[in-house]
């Protein structure tokens, strides 16, 4: 994948898990949004970020957003069992002309 | 409230075709962006085709370039992609999306339909 992920991550409940999502400058570094999305198994992904920190209505203040050069993570705190899920991130690529996803991350509570 | 429903996928053989596509609701069709994204078996996701809306520029990844076509027919809003000389690794469920945002750069999917799911098997 263009954008580079962890395969996974864990933690016990109530903890925190940073996800991060490790781009180039011609996607994160340039100034492309980085957007975020949770999939919970046999279900379609629902946004959870947008343009970096953005949350839809909806989406819990426990989940932040945070971009730095050609990096961007992902943070959920006061973890819950429904929390486990796959989490991508996404951008837009102005080498490939490509909207581009990280190869994801799964999200395991303890 | 925004709905998505993509329908025709199935099982079909390798080099055949497949057209699919996603009844849209719950907002002004014409104004917003829409995209195909895929996920293969048991992988990540994909981004497909993009298609801009009012000024129809079309985009496509790599791997489906002259293969597949997006198109939207604005009287029964619906979103679709034409499949053609579809081969195994194409094999994956297809959802449509909305996108958003100011800037195409900036463009992420905040409505996405429930997917529907394509096999390219002999």
């Amino acid at each position: 994948s263009v954008l580079t992920q962890p395969p996974s991550v864990s933690a016990a409940p109530g903890q925190r898990v940073t996800i991060s999502c490790t781009g180039s400058n011609s996607n994160i570094g340039a100034d492309s949004g980085v957007h975020w999305y949770r999939q919970l198994p046999g279900t379609p992904p629902k946004l959870l970020i947008f343009d970096n920190n953005h949350r839809p209505s909806g989406i819990p203040d426990r989940f932040s957003g945070s971009k730095s050069g050609t990096s961007a993570s992902l943070t959920i705190t006061g973890l819950l069992a429904d929390d486990e899920a796959d989490y991508y991130c996404q951008s837009y690529d102005s080498s490939l002309t490509a909207w581009v996803f990280g190869g994801g991350t799964k999200v395991t509570v303890l | 409230e925004v709905r998505l429903l993509d329908s025709g996928g199935g099982l079909v053989q390798p080099g055949g075709s497949l057209r699919l596509s996603c009844a849209a609701s719950g907002f002004n069709f014409v104004d917003y962006a829409m995209v195909w994204v895929r996920q293969a078996p048991g992988q990540g996701l994909e981004w497909v085709s993009t298609e801009t809306g009012s000024d129809a520029y079309t985009f496509y990844t790599d791997s489906v370039k002259g293969r597949f076509t997006i198109s939207r027919d604005y009287s029964k809003n619906t979103l679709y992609l034409q499949m053609n000389s579809l081969r195994v690794d194409d094999t994956a469920i297809y959802y449509c999306a909305k996108a958003r945002g100011l800037l195409l750069e900036g463009w992420h999917f905040d409505s996405w339909g429930q997917g529907t799911l394509v096999t390219v098997s002999s």
